[in-house]
């Protein structure tokens, strides 16, 4: 298994560019997550979906979208891109089963920069 | 507002010795709690967790320590080796929340040989 899969690893936008970040995992995990580090902080949560068709936002959405159209796939859209955005993203899965709680699994990240 | 603290922002110890970093809550809903371990340019990768029914959990060198009464949790390493030194953070999620988790902003771990 892969695992959970991002890309790119890195990217220079200019302000007013719009992007997507790539999130596959191969895990058959039912939740996914995206979040932002930025530099001295904790992770903060973007967007969560807890399947297919269902996403919710998190704590930091504003100038960010998602979608989820596969178990697999959970892409962040940027839009109108924001020096504020410059931040590393990371992507996590997870899976529940009756109600039981499994940890979630990262992605490398993806290191974005805006200018 | 930060319902979960980490307030050392960095620890240094000796190689052998116990390493103990520790983490604060506010939010009584919280019933999980997880410790993640962070090398530079890599994403988390999961230690350990501990749910709210138990007070301890145990994983070869790690051990992870819950006083809910305090809102408090604490991680022990113990032997300290060079290779664990990296951020770790504590996270937590509450019942009903969708699994979500609030992380602490870390704490840099550096053993030294």
């Amino acid at each position: 298994n892969a695992g959970v899969t991002q890309t790119p690893k890195f990217r220079i936008l200019k302000i007013g560019q719009s992007m997507t970040l790539q999130c596959t995992q191969d895990m058959n995990h039912n939740y996914m997550y995206w979040y932002r580090q930025d530099p001295g902080m904790g992770l903060k949560l973007i967007y969560y979906s807890v399947g297919a068709g269902i996403t919710d936002k998190g704590e930091v959405p504003n100038g960010y979208n998602v979608s989820r159209s596969t178990t697999e796939d959970f892409p962040l859209r940027l839009e109108l891109a924001a020096p504020s955005q410059t931040s590393v993203y990371f992507c996590a899965s997870s899976y529940s089963i009756g109600g039981l709680k499994g940890e979630q699994y990262f992605g490398p990240g993806t290191r974005l920069t805006v200018t | 507002d930060q319902q979960v603290k980490q307030n050392s922002p960095s620890l240094s110890v000796q190689e052998g010795r116990i390493s103990i970093l520790n983490c604060d809550y506010t939010n009584s809903m919280f019933d999980y709690f997880l410790w993640y371990k962070k090398y530079p340019a890599e994403g988390p990768t999961f230690l350990i967790s501990i749910s709210s029914i138990k007070d301890k959990n145990e994983d070869g060198r790690f051990t992870v320590f819950l006083n809910k009464s305090a809102k408090h949790l604490s991680l022990h390493i113990v032997p300290s080796q060079p290779g664990d030194s990296a951020v770790y953070f504590c996270a937590a999620s509450g019942e009903g929340s969708n699994y979500k988790l609030t992380f602490g902003k870390g704490t840099l771990l550096t053993v030294n040989p």
